[in-house]
């Protein structure tokens, strides 16, 4: 099993900071990292596909980038509603796994 | 756009059979994967498994023995039993579209149905 190890799990930050999450597979997975955000109450919403791929709709602030082992998530100039949970998942190999999350407050 | 909506009973008993169905609407349910994941409450996300619209599946080793994923065509939905439930087993579980291909992302997910196993 592909284990994904994301840090930080939580960070506090002020509206228009720039923010790095980073997501490190424990064994190489290629491209195929994808990055959600949960908000409380909702399912996920996928943002970002195959690494640095923007979904449809998906504010411009967000972006993504890596390969391997290890993947970014960034998130410029941070706006109040970016206050959520993100998680990367892998679709390389079974089972599909996540990351733990990290949870995004915004001070 | 596509929508899925999760419908089933948000209580069942321990030792017994949880069991879920999605309706997929603004799309077909043919050409694509369909999966089911799991949140237990204030935790991170599991997934459960997949099926293709023909009908092939794929399971978390972890719930194998447990899990069965059908699909039904002509309703245009897809549905998720889980034998032998604990309390270990209560979690918002959402299904989701795979797009494109089974080795792509879940694009779409439906909202959550929290399940509960208590006597």
């Amino acid at each position: 099993e592909i284990v994904l190890t994301q840090s930080p799990d939580f960070q506090s930050v002020t509206p228009k900071e720039k923010v790095t999450i980073t997501c490190r597979a424990s064994q190489s997975i290629g491209s195929s990292l994808h990055w959600y955000q949960q908000k409380p109450d909702q399912s996920p919403k996928l943002l970002i596909k195959y690494a640095s791929q923007s979904f449809s709709g998906v504010p411009s602030r967000f972006s993504g980038s890596g390969s391997g082992t290890d993947f970014t998530l960034t998130i410029n100039s941070l706006e109040a509603e970016d206050a959520a949970t993100y998680y990367c998942h892998q679709s390389t190999s079974l089972p599909r796994t996540f990351g733990q999350g990290t949870k995004l407050e915004i001070k | 756009q596509v929508q899925l909506q999760e419908s089933g009973p948000g209580l069942v008993k321990p030792s017994e059979t949880l069991s879920l169905t999605c309706t997929v609407s603004g799309g077909s349910i043919s050409s694509y994967y369909w999966s089911w994941v799991r949140q237990p409450p204030g935790k991170g996300l599991e997934w459960i498994g997949y099926i293709y619209y023909s009908g092939s599946t794929d399971y978390n080793p972890s719930l194998k023995s447990r899990v069965t994923i059908s699909v039904d065509t002509s309703k245009n939905q897809f549905s998720l039993k889980l034998s032998s439930v604990t309390a270990a087993d209560t979690a918002v579980y959402y299904c989701a579209r795979v797009g494109g291909s089974k080795v792509t992302a879940i694009d779409y997910w439906g909202q959550g149905t929290l399940v509960t196993v208590s006597s």
